[in-house]
């Protein structure tokens, strides 16, 4: 699986869109990119993934650069329930069983 | 909505007691996993399994063993527990049968082993 690169921490005004950062130079054509999050002594949650195309669900959209090598998780409107450290992971169709990687993802902070 | 839930949020045993984690999901997924989750380590997968009665060892499945005897129920069994196996469990399952990407977790289970 590519390895991917995120900023340690961010903050966000309550309100306003959170854009989250993430950096997959060496992603190779059959690699998803997935987001999720984890809450403060929560188990992580599933937010979004995607190939080439942007994709938006109910929670997120996520934006992924024509040559595929970064992309940007948005939260249009974060709120405090937001607060959590973020996870960006590529993984491939012949991932099978191998376990996810979260790696140290970004925490991000929202402030009221 | 998925709905991935364990038996406990915080549990403390002795060492050598034998601890059952039981975890359940709601959406009739056929693959469920057992990680745990350590500060600096990430998650590590302990087991996983893809059907009733079936199961594969993960990465790290010495000193438990796991049971699948429901497709709806997987539960974790630290024979002995010793004091290096305090951590955060983590339970998930998905019905992606190609990629097990897309994952459902439940709230976790912080065992203290004393």
């Amino acid at each position: 699986d590519a390895k991917t690169t995120q900023p340690p921490s961010m903050d966000c005004a309550e309100g306003r869109a959170a854009n989250l950062p993430c950096n997959h130079s060496t992603i190779s054509g059959n690699e998803y990119v997935y987001w999720y999050r984890q809450i403060h002594s929560q188990g992580p949650q599933y937010i979004i993934h995607g190939l080439k195309n942007n994709e938006t669900n109910e929670m997120a959209s996520l934006i992924i650069t024509e040559d595929r090598k970064s992309s940007t998780l948005i939260l249009p409107h974060a709120t405090l329930r937001d607060t959590a450290v973020y996870y960006c992971i590529v993984r491939g169709w012949n991932s099978g069983n191998t376990p996810l990687v979260f790696g140290k993802g970004t925490r991000l902070s929202v402030i009221a | 909505d998925v709905k991935v839930t364990q038996s406990s949020r915080y549990l403390v045993k002795r060492t050598g007691e034998k601890v059952f984690l039981e975890c359940v999901q709601d959406m009739d997924h056929e693959n469920m996993f057992w990680y745990r989750q350590d500060p600096g380590l990430g998650l590590r997968l302990i087991y996983f399994s893809y059907d009733v009665k079936m199961k594969e060892k993960g990465d790290i499945p010495e000193g438990y063993s796991v049971s699948r005897e429901k497709k709806e129920r997987f539960s974790l069994i630290l024979e002995s527990a010793s004091t290096n196996q305090t951590s955060m469990y983590l339970c998930a399952s998905t019905s992606d049968r190609r990629t097990y990407n897309e994952q459902f977790f439940g709230p976790g289970t912080r065992l203290t082993v004393l």
